[in-house]
């Protein structure tokens, strides 16, 4: 079984520019979870899909993060414009329903993003 | 959803059983306890949960109080491999999301 893909792997930008991530889930799993990962802290939600719906946002800085996901499937993450303070690795996490306990969540390897 | 307590790090020697334990006092009845871990580098993967019972799988043993106020996840025979963060979550089924902490850094010496 394919694993969650992401990328690009890495991505340097200067400040006030945009970037944007993309994650290709498990083939049929419904959830899809984007996190952001800073140096030496845990992962943090950033939004949660099921299917091609929201199931929360709430932790997503709307002003300058949006993401979407196409037909269900894949996921692309943007940051418009970024600031120094979200340079962090994003990892993208699928599961097969939305109680996803059950099944396991599987993250992808993630995108490292440096903002100088 | 309840939080969790981990020691910041451990230490194990190679071939020992690695106990890496966490504190989660205010679980309650519908909250499941998983543990994944991070190797650098990678993204997070899965090891084990539970829900009252002690667990065991091919990576790891899960035990876990039975007043459900703690958990004990541990690695058997520890190797180099094993080197990682690991993560204690409390994940209820009302909200189905992953909430992580700071977590453990196990560091596994030959």
């Amino acid at each position: 079984e394919a694993g969650v893909a992401q990328s690009p792997r890495y991505k340097i930008i200067e400040k006030r520019q945009s970037v944007a991530f993309w994650c290709n889930p498990i083939s049929g799993h419904a959830t899809l979870y984007w996190y952001q990962q800073i140096l030496g802290q845990g992962p943090k939600l950033l939004i949660q899909f099921q299917n091609n719906g929201v199931v929360d946002d709430s932790q997503l800085p709307k002003d300058r993060f949006s993401a979407e996901r196409l037909k269900g499937v894949d996921s692309t993450l943007k940051i418009q414009p970024a600031k120094l303070e979200d340079s962090a690795v994003y990892l993208c996490a699928s599961s097969l329903g939305l109680r996803g306990g059950d099944y396991g969540y599987t993250f992808g390897s993630g995108t490292r993003l440096t903002v100088v | 959803d309840a939080k969790t307590t981990q020691p910041p790090s451990m230490d194990c020697a190679e071939g020992r059983a690695a106990n890496l334990p966490c504190n989660h006092s205010t679980i309650s009845g519908n909250e499941y306890v998983y543990w994944y871990r991070q190797i650098h580098s990678q993204g997070p993967q899965y090891i084990i949960h539970g829900l009252k019972n002690n667990e065991t799988n091919e990576m790891a043993s899960l035990i876990i109080t039975e007043d459900r106020k703690s958990s004990t996840l541990i690695l058997p025979h520890a190797t180099l491999r094993d080197t990682a963060v690991y993560y204690c979550i409390v994940l209820s089924y009302n909200t189905d999301k992953l909430i992580f902490g700071t977590g453990t850094r196990l560091q596994v010496f030959p």
